[in-house]
């Protein structure tokens, strides 16, 4: 079974601070996705990576940046932390960049902006 | 544009009850259909993919889904709900389209299932 691990269940951070959300995938996928989830509005992808520091902004980049040195490994930064992006992040990866591969999914990191 | 509209963002049924879960797609080729399931403070779990073929797909934990091209439509179906079935439902679509990204998937806003014991 693919297995997603994200660091932290569980985060607290204050305002203005830099945060690091990290994601590890152990089937060696090629593409590895960052979403929010926060209720009633499902998920949003944040910013999403085909390959090795290959990195592509989705619907909701602002605030955000990533970074994917390795290929398993797929980080999620907030650059300056505001209360607005409380919320959970939920990392995923798939198999290859082809049409309908399914996504596997972390636990999540619910992360709260003080 | 691809898009995914789960009508029901709530829906109640007892315990042993059959169970149906609504999901609506845009998209402009064939696409590719998914429903996964989160349970609270999880992140979400394949419960069943469609790709072609049989429109009557088979997934994990006794769900199953038609694929109806005519209407759009990816409907989750259950027989008989069971107390552990209580969780978040997703719907997703993907595939080539025009403006599709490569290896992209697009959720609905979820459906939330409780179940009366």
């Amino acid at each position: 079974d693919v297995k997603v691990t994200q660091s932290s269940r569980y985060l607290v951070k204050r305002t203005g601070e830099k945060v690091f959300l990290e994601c590890v995938q152990d089937m060696d996928h090629e593409n590895m996705f960052w979403y929010r989830q926060d209720p009633g509005l499902g998920l949003r992808l944040i910013y999403f990576s085909y390959d090795v520091k290959m990195k592509e902004k989705g619907d909701i980049p602002e605030g955000y940046s990533v970074s994917r040195e390795k290929k398993e490994r797929f980080s999620l930064i907030l650059e300056s932390a505001s209360t607005n992006q409380t919320s959970m992040y939920l990392c995923a990866s798939s198999l290859y960049p082809g049409y309908g591969q399914p996504q596997h999914f972390g636990d999540g990191t619910r992360l709260s902006i003080l | 544009a691809q898009s995914v509209t789960q009508p029901d963002i709530h829906i109640t049924v007892s315990e042993g009850a059959s169970l149906e879960l609504r999901c609506n797609y845009s998209y402009g080729a064939t696409p590719y259909l998914f429903w996964y399931v989160q349970s609270p403070g999880q992140g979400l779990q394949l419960l069943l993919k469609y790709f072609s073929g049989d429109t009557l797909v088979q997934g994990i934990k006794g769900f199953e889904a038609e694929f109806k091209r005519s209407q759009s439509s990816f409907n989750l179906r259950k027989p008989s709900v069971h107390w552990s079935d209580a969780a978040e439902y997703f719907c997703a679509v993907g595939g080539p389209d025009r403006g599709s990204t490569l290896g992209r998937l697009y959720f609905g806003r979820g459906t939330q299932l409780t179940v009366w014991p």
